[in-house]
């Protein structure tokens, strides 16, 4: 089972600052990997799959990079909307999916 | 976005089975997958199993012994089946569908389920 370690745990930043979050694999996952953004009381939502490109209606200020066993999910201007708990996600090696343990952007 | 409900008790007791059904709308339930995923308190997501609309599964091995997915593609719904639950259960359990295996696009709401006596 492939093992995804992100990091921070908790990101403090202010809305306008630019957030990056990282994902690292346990093995290769190639460009396999999904973002996912969790807000409370909500269901997760799909911001970036196949690494890099941005599931419909997804804001241009989310993006994502990377491959292999280490991707990137950057936030370029932080809105008070975007303030959640974010999750990757590798589809590679299968069964099963695996997540990641998330990152919280709180508000600094 | 692609609404989904679960249904199904919230509340189950130790050593019974869990189940819960999802009702699919807007999108037809054929050539999609549909997967059950769930979060529990304080964790992470944790990918339970998916079905094809053709009726093709495949189980998380963690749970593979406890889990059953099924589909009526004339009620437009899939079910999830957990048997011999335990505290460690108890979760919120989303019903999610893509149009391939690699991803999840839409998300039902979660329920809690709680496994207690």
């Amino acid at each position: 089972e492939v093992v995804l370690t992100q990091s921070p745990a908790t990101l403090s930043l202010s809305p306008g600052e630019r957030a990056t979050l990282s994902c690292r694999a346990s093995q290769s996952v190639y460009t396999c990997l999904a973002w996912y953004q969790l807000k409370p009381g909500q269901s997760p939502r799909l911001l970036i799959y196949q690494a890099s490109t941005r599931a419909t209606g997804i804001p241009a200020r989310f993006s994502g990079s990377g491959s292999g066993t280490d991707f990137t999910l950057t936030i370029s201007s932080l809105e008070p909307d975007d303030f959640a708990v974010y999750y990757c996600q590798q589809c590679a090696n299968r069964p099963p999916a695996t997540f990641g343990g998330g990152t919280k952007v709180e508000i600094k | 976005q692609v609404p989904l409900q679960e249904s199904g008790p919230r509340l189950v007791k130790p050593s019974e089975t869990l189940s819960l059904t999802c009702s699919v709308s807007g999108v037809f339930i054929s050539d999609h997958y549909w997967s059950w995923i769930r979060q529990s308190p304080g964790k992470g997501l944790e990918w339970i199993g998916h079905i094809y609309y053709d009726g093709t599964t495949n189980y998380n091995p963690s749970l593979k012994s406890r889990v059953a997915i099924s589909i009526d593609t004339s009620k437009n719904q899939f079910s999830l089946n957990l048997s011999s639950v335990t505290a460690a259960d108890t979760a919120v359990y989303y019903c999610v569908g893509a149009p391939n295996e690699y991803y999840f696009d839409y998300w039902g709401q979660g329920p809690l389920v709680t496994v207690s006596s």
